[in-house]
């Protein structure tokens, strides 16, 4: 099993450009999350996807769009990308999001992109 | 007020150390705390996790739970040099919709 993938794993954009970050996994997990993480700031979520079909607001939406293609694949758009979002993007999955066992996150590689 | 706190570090300690790791959080209806660690470069991997008050060890590691004091702890017994990373403590509880909110990260540097 390869777990979580993504796609790419580095890019550089201009000031407007846009680009689809991809995510797939292979662990037949319902609950599919996006991350931004900055130095100093930890991890913070742009959008989770509880289950097919359904996606929703995370801390930092702002800037971004998300599609649940299926089960497995879960993807992140930069319409108009901004020097603010230079930063590595990890997606994740799980399980089952709302459950009170333990279902752990697991992430893929990371996308570090920059912008400028 | 940050939701989950951690000292950024850097913590440093020597070779065959036990390093302490510490986390609080400000939801008290919190139920599951997660520790994970990210080596420069990778993606978070998960570690321990735990939801009981008290203590639970695996191997070199122990994770301890105070829920009254919103306080969650991780130590490292015979701390290798293998051990330096970055170590993110999460919490999942009821006013974060169920989802995960990931603390700083506090890097541990093991010295030889």
């Amino acid at each position: 099993n390869a777990g979580v993938t993504q796609t790419p794993k580095f890019q550089v954009l201009k000031t407007g450009q846009s680009m689809t970050l991809q995510c797939a996994q292979d662990m037949n997990h319902n609950s599919m999350y996006w991350y931004r993480q900055d130095p100093g700031m930890g991890l913070r979520l742009i959008y989770y996807s509880a289950s097919e079909g359904t996606t929703d607001k995370g801390e930092v939406p702002n800037g971004y769009n998300v599609s649940r293609l299926n089960k497995r694949e879960f993807s992140l758009r930069l319409e108009s990308a901004a020097p603010s979002q230079t930063s590595v993007y990890f997606c994740a999955s799980s399980g089952a999001l709302y459950s009170g066992n333990r279902y752990e996150q697991f992430f893929g590689p990371g996308t570090r992109l920059t912008v400028l | 007020q940050k939701e989950v706190e951690q000292n950024s570090g850097p913590l440093s300690v020597p070779e065959g150390a036990i390093a302490s790791l510490n986390c609080t959080y400000s939801d008290r209806g919190s139920q599951s705390f997660f520790w994970y660690r990210q080596y420069s470069g990778k993606s978070p991997e998960l570690i321990m996790f735990i939801y009981s008050n008290g203590d639970k060890e695996d191997g070199r590691f122990t994770a301890q739970l105070n829920k009254a004091s919103q306080y969650v702890s991780l130590l490292i017994r015979d701390s290798q040099p293998s051990d330096s990373a970055t170590y993110l403590c999460a919490v999942r509880g009821n006013n974060y919709g169920q989802n995960f909110v990931f603390g700083p990260g506090t890097r541990l540097s093991v010295l030889p």
